[in-house]
């Protein structure tokens, strides 16, 4: 049962324009949201989070928005950069703390010139 | 600040052979895991310590994976015997206790033959 789902496989964006990555759950019980971000041969990046009493958390040109009754969260990415290229994974855990995160599939992000 | 160090960084066995990974938190971290990345998945937690001890083995196939961290900080993870269903990449990360977000580090990229 994936209780985190990221649909979206990849994602191909140009240069500048916004990337609009999307995650959705089904575990009520969730209240604490990240997105983590991975290159080849490398260990996931935490990129930002969000707890479930906030619809919005902006950190620069990452911004999360979180859909509590359609159980649907998002990142947004303006403008995106070459340098965002990674697979992107969405995580949610219910104890408010990062200990116990359930993760998605992850989506490849790939921003052309 | 250094990060999360994993060694080794490749391995490969024959099925039916032991395998151990080790893993070095970054200083001052309580909370250690482990996570298994199955390949096109999320990572998926195995175990979560305390400092040394193991809070959260839930998810850890114990009649073949086994786990420690003598004296609260570096931790080994060790599959005997590897099946070839163990390959997979093996992730380390830690956390202040309650942090939230998890560092990880580099991962063990296990392939079993």
């Amino acid at each position: 049962d994936q209780q985190v789902k990221q649909n979206s496989p990849s994602l191909s964006v140009q240069e500048g324009r916004i990337s609009i990555l999307n995650c959705d759950y089904t575990n009520s019980m969730f209240d604490y949201f990240l997105w983590y971000k991975k290159y080849p041969a490398e260990g996931p990046t935490f990129l930002i989070s969000i707890s479930s009493i906030k619809d919005k958390n902006e950190d620069g040109r990452f911004t999360v928005f979180l859909n509590k009754s359609a159980k649907h969260l998002s990142l947004h990415i303006v403008p995106s950069q070459p340098g965002d290229s990674a697979v992107y994974f969405c995580a949610a855990s219910y104890t408010g703390t990062a200990s116990k995160l359930t993760f998605g599939t992850g989506t490849r992000l790939q921003v052309t010139l | 600040e250094a990060g999360v160090v994993q060694s080794p960084r490749y391995k490969i066995i024959e099925k039916k052979q032991p395998v151990a990974f080790w893993c070095n938190p970054i200083s001052g971290h309580n909370t250690l895991y482990w996570y298994r990345q199955n390949l096109g998945q999320g990572p998926e937690l195995l175990i979560r310590y305390e400092n040394e001890e193991a809070v959260d083995d839930s998810q850890l196939p114990k009649d073949r994976f086994s786990a420690e961290r003598l004296k609260g900080v570096d931790s080994t993870l060790k599959i005997q015997p590897a099946e070839l269903g163990d390959s997979a990449v093996y992730l380390c990360a830690s956390s202040w206790t309650g942090g939230e977000k998890l560092f990880f580090g580099s991962g063990t990229q296990l392939s079993v033959l």
